[in-house]
């Protein structure tokens, strides 16, 4: 098990639907990130959030929508996507952001569009 | 792309053996950590080595870093049929922006 819990594991949606990924900590970690990956390619970052502020967000097209509700939550907001952004999109967490911890990521969220 | 490099892509051995995966970077870093990826699951991480360390021991992973040639290895001793997974180098720049830029990944494959 680990200590981001991400929901739902998986979601099938199409083009036109409004859908969001869920991710929640109770680690006390004040960073927070989304990634996605491909299949066999490595995670590569959207969103990052340093208390509760979207800090850094890496040119993701505007039908991914960030949300950090609280210091334990962080949600991805999704609409009218394109069958290229099927993907796996995995939180994780960590102390702060830059420092020398590691993240601890979740079990992701497998994301097929139609 | 400040995406590092792994070699191998893929690697199979028996169980018992050794494994070596090898990372190379493109930038000054901060730290630079090892995670592995079972299939269908988060990634774990495994080791940090920060970028005044030359080497690193954790159980059976043995990492060394070399800032000079930018470069890591990551040694899997005695290996398991349990260590068949995604390995991913992970590296924390120096540049202010504070991302962590993830390697290309080695698939190990351990056959009992």
């Amino acid at each position: 098990d680990t200590e981001v819990t991400q929901t739902p594991k998986h979601l099938v949606m199409g083009m036109t639907n409004k859908k969001s990924l869920k991710c929640e900590q109770h680690m006390g970690h004040r960073a927070m990130y989304w990634y996605k990956q491909k299949a066999k390619k490595p995670p590569e970052l959207m969103f990052v959030y340093s208390y509760e502020k979207l800090s850094i967000n890496e040119s993701v097209p505007s039908r991914f929508s960030p949300e950090c509700p609280n210091s334990s939550l962080l949600n991805l907001h999704l609409h009218a996507l394109q069958p290229e952004d099927s993907a796996l999109y995995l939180c994780a967490s960590s102390q702060v952001i830059g420092s020398n911890q590691p993240q601890h990521f979740g079990d992701g969220t497998r994301l097929s569009i139609l | 792309s400040q995406q590092g490099e792994e070699d191998p892509q893929a690697l199979s051995i028996q169980e018992g053996e050794n494994a070596t995966m090898n990372c190379s970077y493109k930038t000054s870093i901060n730290n630079l950590q090892w995670y592995r990826q079972n299939s269908g699951r988060g990634l774990v991480h495994l080791i940090l080595i920060r970028s005044n360390e030359r080497e690193k021991h954790s159980g059976r992973l043995r990492v060394t870093l070399d800032t000079s040639k930018k470069s890591s290895s990551l040694l899997i001793t005695a290996s398991r049929a349990a260590d068949t997974a995604s390995y991913f180098c992970a590296t924390l720049d120096q540049t202010g922006a504070n991302n962590l830029f993830f390697g290309t990944g080695t698939r190990l494959t351990v056959i009992p």
